[in-house]
């Protein structure tokens, strides 16, 4: 079976410095990976995927199938990026999504 | 439209009852899908449609629980006999269905047994 860990549950940083949120999964087949974020009162809304190998409001996130993990990047983090944010993993086309536990991250003035 | 959208989005229901969950997906969507969250946890799966037939209901607790789309647009969630243990926001989402296709989440109804 599928699992998604965030092994961190808070992440608080001062706006401009660097963020990473960490994902590791377990699949023995090749998933997608995907960072889902929640703002204040807003419904789950996809960030990124990593089939998509894009940068979305400055965030990065890479496939490391040796490490198994999908950890996501930002340089200079800005307050607005306050929010929850979910790694999920999909296993094939219209299969559920595996949600890991979320993060909240926090950025401060 | 406007989105996927959940009726209602709060309620309160008390032990023993019956309850049903509703949602709207975006037009044309095939794919739907619910999921459960609880207080400090992620979203978890519990049944995905396509059209009107129940592909995938791995994700369901036990047999309290049943959905139905009976014209592979509207879904309703029920819920027989809840029990505090079922307390949670439900999420509905959709997708057009296929590769590479993106789910979009309704904002959840937020079930509380007393």
């Amino acid at each position: 079976a599928q699992r998604v860990t965030q092994p961190e549950k808070l992440l608080s940083v001062f706006k401009g410095a660097p963020v990473e949120l960490k994902c590791n999964y377990s699949y023995s087949g090749s998933p997608e990976l995907f960072w889902y974020v929640q703002y204040s009162r807003q419904r789950l809304q996809l960030l990124l995927r990593h089939i998509s190998r894009e940068s979305i409001k400055g965030f990065t996130a890479d496939l490391n199938k040796g490490e198994t993990s999908f950890h996501l990047k930002k340089p200079f983090a800005q307050e607005e990026d306050s929010a929850m944010y979910y790694c999920a993993l999909r296993t094939g086309a219209n299969s559920k999504l595996t949600f890991g536990k979320g993060i909240t991250l926090s950025v401060r003035p | 439209g406007a989105g996927v959208s959940q009726t209602p989005s709060n309620k309160v229901t008390e032990k023993g009852k019956y309850v049903e969950l509703r949602c709207d997906p975006i037009s044309g969507h095939t794919a739907l899908y619910w999921y459960r969250q609880s207080l400090g946890q992620g979203p978890e799966f519990l049944i995905y449609f396509q059209g009107t037939g129940a592909a995938d209901d791995s994700g369901l607790p036990n047999d309290r629980f049943f959905a139905v789309r009976p014209e592979g647009s509207v879904s309703t969630l029920k819920i027989q006999r809840t029990e505090r243990g079922d307390s949670a926001v439900y999420l509905c989402a959709s997708s057009y269905g296929g590769e590479n296709t993106e789910a979009f989440f309704g904002q959840g109804t937020r079930l509380t047994v007393v």
